[in-house]
């Protein structure tokens, strides 16, 4: 069983939708960040935060936006996307408090797949 | 920039047959080193990783790595494997000090393995 949950798992949306993708831990870990992956290929990190502060903006479109509420919640709220942003969207977190950041491993859900109409 | 490569996209293996799947690094400094298994409609599960200390790491499932520093390579294996090691490995690095806390994936490599 993983330890950090997605919801939704799937989820179907039309261009003019506004939704939000929700990932939570309770494993107290200060990190969290959002990927997209597409089949096959490896995940393309989007956000980092680190101790609930935007860290890492990886030049995503401002049609995605993050946000974390506190140190276990973490959305990606959606607007205006486009068939192109059809992808699993996976969150992960790392880094328990006092521990370096650089040298933890990531702890990954298992993604919400998400389908642009 | 710091870079990962997979070589192989597949590795076919027989069931009890050792495995390896192959992973070559470019990075400026020390580098972070890790192994990463998803399995279909799964998230990325951590293996094993290397930060320093002995070459070879030992990890869950009974996979390991062997960090080759004056090859730039991390090849993860598994004496015999399982029919249930059939996935995408991605290897993944992260640079001591480098902005921010981000990973560098490789392109991953399909195993298959066949009873």
């Amino acid at each position: 069983d993983t330890e950090v949950t997605q919801t939704p798992k799937h989820l179907v949306m039309g261009m003019t939708n506004k939704k939000s993708l929700k990932c939570e831990q309770h494993m107290g870990h200060r990190a969290m960040y959002w990927y997209k992956q597409k089949a096959k290929k490896p995940p393309e990190l989007m956000f980092v935060y680190s101790y609930e502060k935007l860290s890492i903006n990886e030049s995503v479109p401002s049609r995605f936006s993050p946000e974390c509420p506190n140190s276990s919640l973490l959305n990606l709220h959606l607007h205006a996307l486009q068939p192109e942003d059809s992808a699993l969207y996976l969150c992960a977190s790392s880094s328990s408090p006092g521990t370096p950041f650089s040298n933890q491993p990531q702890h990954f859900g298992d993604g919400t797949r998400l389908s642009i109409l | 920039a710091q870079s990962v490569a997979q070589p192989e996209d597949q590795v076919n293996v027989a069931e009890g047959n050792p495995l390896t799947v192959k992973c070559t690094y470019s990075v400026s400094g020390n580098p972070y080193l890790f192994w990463y298994v998803q399995y279909p409609n799964r998230g990325l599960q951590f293996l094993l990783k290397y930060i320093t200390g002995d070459n070879l790491v030992k990890g869950s499932y009974g996979f390991e790595a062997e960090f080759n520093k004056s090859q730039t390579s991390f090849h993860l294996k598994k004496p015999s494997a399982l029919v249930s090691d059939s996935a995408l490995y991605f290897c993944a690095v992260r640079v001591l000090k480098a902005a921010g806390n981000k990973l560098t994936f490789g392109g991953g490599t399909r195993v298959l393995v066949k009873p």
